[in-house]
């Protein structure tokens, strides 16, 4: 399976919403209802925010949020903190091929 | 708290092996599926292989078939890579990665990186 594509950069300023998309095909992400979202800062480790799709675990700010629609998952932050500048990855399970990551997005806050 | 402690990586010929352990606590690792995520650097994150919590079903990245093989011994609560046949674009920093359940992937340990160069 090839890599979900996400674009490369998004920036917003502060309080504004942002939308990260997240494509793949009919046989990877459109086939299952299994997209998780992850949040990676500078020198840390990923973090998972979204999970089935549009699911927040425990502890995650509502200001998370995601959803899917055929082939395509989006992952949206409303008011933009300065905290919220990271990489994000997207990620859906594919069945026996296992799991395929998104090329990852860089988050700017303005 | 979970902790995920990887071991093992260094830096190893074209061709060479290397196996990769992480040694998991604070969970009951016998219940738990684990997976293996590499990112290489200034590179994105890229899904390696997963491995059931009894051993029973293994998934790989197509890339790593058939060179890489994932295992677990549950009496010592340690997840292993073996990774055969290694390429320079297997050079990159491995986590292992706890099955956070609705297939997703959390927690994740610091990584180990591994260096493939002659």
């Amino acid at each position: 399976h090839s890599a979900l594509t996400q674009p490369a950069s998004v920036s917003g300023s502060p309080g504004q919403s942002i939308t990260i998309s997240c494509s793949g095909t009919g046989s990877d992400l459109g086939s299952y209802d299994l997209v998780s979202w992850y949040q990676q800062h500078p020198g840390k480790v990923p973090e998972v925010i979204i999970y089935e799709n549009a699911k927040r675990p425990s502890g995650i700010s509502d200001r998370f949020s995601g959803s899917k629609s055929g082939n395509t998952a989006s992952l949206t932050i409303s008011g933009l903190l300065a905290e919220d500048e990271a990489d994000y990855y997207c990620c859906s399970f594919v069945g026996r091929g296992g799991w395929v990551f998104g090329g990852g997005t860089r988050l700017t806050v303005l | 708290q979970v902790q995920l402690v990887e071991s093992g990586g260094g830096v190893v010929q074209p061709g060479g092996s290397l196996r990769l352990s992480c040694a998991a606590s604070g969970f009951t690792f016998n219940t738990k599926s684990m997976h293996w995520v590499r990112q290489a650097p200034g590179k994105g994150l890229e899904w390696v292989a997963f491995i059931h919590f009894d051993g029973n079903k293994t998934y790989y990245a197509d890339s790593v078939r058939g060179r890489f093989t994932v295992s677990r011994d549950n009496s010592k609560n340690t997840l292993y890579l073996q990774m055969n046949s290694l390429r320079a674009e297997d050079t990159a920093v491995y986590h292992c990665v706890k099955d956070f359940g609705s297939y997703a992937l959390e927690p994740w340990g610091q990584g180990n990186l591994v260096t493939v160069s002659s």
